[in-house]
């Protein structure tokens, strides 16, 4: 069964960047590597995905390790808005995916 | 317009109740599912669904059955409702399966 494990909280200072990690030992060779984050009182929101080469957006970046076990979210200059829940995911079977309990980001202004 | 709605945003209910909770995406997506989070913040599968296959996480009581009228509703229906299902559920759609998810912004369900 595909299962991430992820620490249950990180702290941040403001403007300062913030690596988040992640564990997918079990992610299959052909599955990418989703990341989510929700915000208080809200739904999920997709932040970035990948299956082997880092990626860039507006949001984040995602390096992914070479054996794709692993990878880190990272986020460049942590805002107060940042402060969130972040998921990384991985199919399970079938079209399910897992979430888990994620890592609970505190931005301390 | 909200890509993924639900309804009701907020559902308060006695013990032995059936419920329903309506979802509906204007995003033309072929997928949609259902998610319950717990106190703990843990979020967990209960259905993806498209037009042509249902696959339901095994852990999920059969009390919970998703109806869907057509490809942009994807409805859940509750039987006999359990202070154990208290928790918020999301319901979401991608496209393709498997790709990026859109989440609504939750239905919380507090069972008496």
């Amino acid at each position: 069964d595909a299962k991430t494990t992820q620490p249950n909280s990180m702290e941040s200072n403001e403007e300062e960047p913030v690596h988040l990690p992640c564990n997918h030992s079990t992610i299959s060779g052909t599955d990418y590597i989703h990341w989510y984050r929700q915000l208080p009182s809200q739904g999920p929101e997709y932040v970035i995905h990948g299956l082997t080469s880092n990626v860039n957006n507006r949001m984040a970046s995602l390096a992914i390790a070479e054996d794709r076990k692993s990878s880190t979210l990272i986020l460049h200059r942590a805002t107060l808005r940042d402060a969130a829940v972040y998921y990384c995911t991985e199919r399970d079977t079938g079209n399910q995916f897992y979430f888990g309990t994620g890592t609970s980001l505190t931005v301390i202004p | 317009d909200t890509a993924v709605s639900q309804t009701p945003k907020y559902l308060v209910t006695q013990m032995g109740n059936d419920k329903s909770i309506k979802c509906e995406q204007n995003l033309g997506h072929d997928t949609m599912y259902w998610y319950k989070q717990d106190s703990k913040k843990f979020l967990k599968i209960m259905f993806s669904y498209n037009n042509k296959e249902l696959i339901i996480n095994e852990t999920v009581p059969n009390r919970f059955s998703p109806k869907s009228p057509d490809k942009a509703h994807l409805n859940l229906h509750i039987n006999s409702l359990e202070l154990g299902d208290s928790a918020v559920y999301f319901c979401a759609s991608s496209q393709p399966t498997g790709g990026i998810q859109y989440f609504g912004a939750g239905t919380r369900l507090s069972v008496l």
